[in-house]
C-alpha cells in the first residue's frame, strides 16, 4: 500500500554510528526529508534530498534510492543528546502533502 | 527556534471555544496546520499558499482555519472532543505549496481536552 514506514526503535552506543531505514511507497515522488523531534518538542529539519546517492552532512549523511523507494540516515560518532525520534517525510509529486512516517526512536547508550 | 511563534503553548478545555495563533517572522509564503497525537506522526489539517486556503483535510468542522495575512495563521477551535487532545503545531516553508519541502516548525500548542 502507500505510505512511510520506519522501525519503531533503534539502539545504539555512544561514539559509534546509527542507520535509521525508511521506505517508502507514493504516486510519485518529489523530494524526501528527515526530521528530528525530542520528547515534547517540535520537529525540526535535518536533510532533504531528490536525488540517488549519498549526501554527506557531516554528523548527519542520507542516502537515497528512488528506485528501490529507500532512504536512510546516517549519524556518525553519536552522542547521547542525539537520542530523539527521527521522521521521515515524502512528498508526492504534484502533490500538496508531505508523508510523514511514524518516526523511529533513537536510544543512544553510554 | 522563536521565528515561528505560536500561542498560547498549553490550553485546557472542557467544551469551550477558543483560537490558537501563529505567526512565522520567515517570510514564507506557504503555512501549515499540522496535528500530533500521541506517538504518532505530525498530521496535515490544513495549509494555505499566500493567504488562499489551496487543501482542506477532512477534519471535523469544529476546526475553522484563518489566515488574515500571509505571516500569520489561526485555528479556532470549537467544542472540542477529548479525540483533539493533542499538539498541534503551526509550520511554514519558503516557495510554495508544491515546492516548499522543507517544514519549519513552531513549538505547538498542547490542547488537553477534560
Amino acid at each position: 500500500g502507500q505510505g512511510v514506514e520506519q522501525p519503531a526503535k533503534l539502539m545504539s552506543v555512544e561514539g559509534t554510528f546509527a542507520r535509521v531505514n525508511c521506505t517508502y511507497s507514493t504516486s510519485g515522488f518529489n523530494g524526501l526529508s528527515w526530521y528530528q523531534q525530542r520528547e515534547g518538542q517540535a520537529p525540526v529539519f535535518l536533510s532533504y534530498v531528490v536525488l540517488d546517492g549519498l549526501k554527506d552532512s557531516g554528523h548527519f549523511s542520507t542516502f537515497l534510492s528512488r528506485s528501490n523507494g529507500y532512504s536512510y540516515l546516517l549519524l556518525t560518532e553519536l552522542q547521547i543528546k542525539d537520542s530523539a525520534s527521527y521522521l521521515c517525510a515524502v512528498r508526492e509529486a504534484n502533490a500538496y502533502k508531505v508523508i510523514f512516517g511514524k518516526g523511529t526512536h533513537l536510544h543512544v547508550l553510554p | 527556534n522563536t521565528k515561528i511563534t505560536q500561542s498560547p503553548r498549553y490550553l485546557i478545555l472542557g467544551r469551550a471555544n477558543k483560537s490558537l495563533e501563529c505567526e512565522q517572522h520567515l517570510g514564507h509564503n506557504a503555512m501549515y496546520w499540522y496535528k500530533q497525537s500521541a506517538e504518532k506522526p505530525p498530521e496535515l489539517m490544513f495549509l494555505y499558499n499566500l493567504k488562499q486556503l489551496i487543501r482542506n483535510e477532512t477534519v471535523p468542522s469544529r476546526f475553522i482555519p484563518e489566515c488574515p495575512d500571509s505571516s500569520k495563521l489561526l485555528l479556532h477551535i470549537s467544542a472540542v472532543d477529548p479525540e483533539d487532545s493533542a499538539v498541534y503545531f503551526c509550520a511554514s516553508s519558503p516557495g510554495t505549496v508544491y515546492s516548499g519541502n522543507t517544514l519549519y516548525f513552531g513549538e505547538g500548542s498542547r490542547l488537553i481536552v477534560v
